[in-house]
């Protein structure tokens, strides 16, 4: 199947800093790309889809000037998390999905794990 | 608004025993289901993909079928191992390309060995 990598895989930063998270897909191109968030023993929350070469679409309750989203090229995206605070903590993956068999199977990265202390 | 719920919430099983997961979802139009496998810490792996037009899908000792009128999926899994502890997740794609999937909130499976 299709390889999406995140990196980086663990991440811990002080309280008021700023975080990048990137998500590449290896292997194809995807115009869209969605970044979720897991709190533990939760299921995925779909934060925002990020969209190649135009604003990020954030889902309600989602503060947009807090995650920004950039969607650079057809290979990547970023998350930054700013001004970080011990609430941010959790467990950030994005997805994306080659769509270009029908199928629009999507495709998971491994994830990371940011605590703000 | 699409709401998908999957049950039980945890099962424990001997090594052996062949068990069904189950998820419901409360909007029929969708594009496909996706079950997914993840470790403690770890990422998604996905393990079956049913399209919307389709009834069952299988891999190895894995069978999902997609029952979408009536708003549900089951994973069947056969033989269980203890390799085969995790936490199972159900998604739905809402409409077609371009939009997320909308997960459950997870089964997790503990095989004894």
């Amino acid at each position: 199947g299709a390889v999406v990598s995140q990196h980086p895989s663990r991440v811990i930063c002080k309280s008021g800093t700023s975080v990048k998270i990137e998500c590449r897909s290896l292997d194809f191109q995807a115009t869209t790309m969605f970044w979720y968030r897991q709190f533990p023993k939760q299921s995925l929350m779909l934060m925002a889809t990020s969209n190649e070469g135009s604003k990020a679409t954030y889902e309600q309750g989602v503060e947009k000037d807090k995650f920004l989203i950039n969607h650079a090229s057809l290979t990547l995206s970023t998350l930054t998390v700013t001004s970080a605070h011990p609430e941010d903590s959790s467990f950030y993956i994005c997805s994306a999905s080659p769509g270009t068999s029908g199928r629009h199977e999507q495709f998971f990265g491994p994830g990371t794990r940011l605590t703000v202390l | 608004k699409q709401e998908v719920t999957q049950i039980p919430a945890a099962l424990s099983v001997p090594e052996g025993e062949n068990l069904v997961l189950n998820c419901s979802f409360t909007d029929s139009a969708i594009y496909n289901l996706q079950w997914f496998r993840q470790d403690p810490g770890k990422g998604l792996t996905s393990l079956l993909l049913i399209q919307s037009s389709q009834r069952e899908q299988t891999s190895g000792r894995l069978n999902a079928s997609l029952d979408k009128s009536s708003g549900r999926s089951t994973l069947y899994i056969a033989a269980s191992q203890p390799g085969d502890s995790a936490t199972y997740l159900c998604a739905v794609l809402r409409n077609q390309a371009g939009t997320a999937l909308i997960f459950g909130k997870g089964t997790t499976l503990s095989v004894s060995s």
